[in-house]
């Protein structure tokens, strides 16, 4: 039932760049409400990677960077490495039926 | 710095009820600066919000699966609980407690979450 909508998967190599989309509708991202990114390394819990739109919690490396347009955001990672290789969820807040906090479907990055 | 810790059965039959509790350590749930909230995943599939509590008890719960789910809060011991009732198969889910920060909705701290099967 997710309403964010991203791409199952993305690559790239050691050292490269990516971008993650995340694109929501009027009820939610477009409605202004703040987009958060989660890292979920295999076998353990989602982490807080990005509030905010674009703030990195205490320990986040600046290779993660988030952002925010109109109905849609995006996280980057640059300098793309090994231990990158995750899933990574988007997360707001919607204001239809669709639920209080709605997730991303989820993207798996995979370090070529 | 603050842990959660959930526990409870592992293993469920249908249409029995799902009960979990999260223990909260390194920190007051009576904060009010946060929510406590329930989040699923079903095996290889993506994250559920399933419904937050207050410190005072205030709740609100997924539109999805509100008619089968309670959470409480026993702010003497730390801890929130959940029931999620009449379980099916597809209940079955890694369930997560996560604080959640009321000022911009973000989930900043996660249990490291339990499996939870429906099976008779």
């Amino acid at each position: 039932q997710s309403v964010l909508t991203q791409p199952p998967s993305v690559s790239g190599a050691p050292g490269q760049r990516v971008t993650i989309s995340c694109t929501g509708s009027s009820s939610n991202i477009g409605a202004g409400y703040d987009v958060h990114w989660y890292q979920q390394l295999p076998g353990t819990a989602p982490k807080l990677l990005i509030y905010g739109n674009s703030n990195r919690p205490s320990g986040v490396p600046d290779r993660f960077s988030g952002s925010k347009s109109g109905t849609s955001a995006s996280l980057a990672i640059t300098g793309l490495q090994a231990e990158d290789e995750a899933d990574y969820y988007c997360q707001s807040y919607d204001s239809s039926l669709s639920g209080l906090y709605v997730f991303g479907t989820g993207t798996k990055v995979t370090v070529l | 710095q603050v842990q959660l810790q959930e526990s409870g059965p592992g293993l469920v039959k249908p249409s029995q009820t799902l009960s979990l509790t999260c223990t909260v350590s390194g920190g007051s749930i009576s904060s009010g600066d946060y929510y406590w909230s329930w989040i699923r995943q079903p095996p290889g599939k993506g994250l559920e919000w399933i419904g937050y509590i207050y410190y005072s008890g205030s709740t609100y719960y997924n539109p999805s699966l509100k008619s089968r789910v309670t959470i409480s809060v026993d702010t003497s011991k730390n801890q929130f609980s959940l029931k999620l009732s009449s379980v099916t198969a597809a209940d079955t889910a890694v369930y997560y407690c996560a604080r959640t920060i009321l000022r911009n909705d973000a989930f900043d701290i996660w249990g490291q979450g339990t499996m939870v099967t429906v099976s008779s």
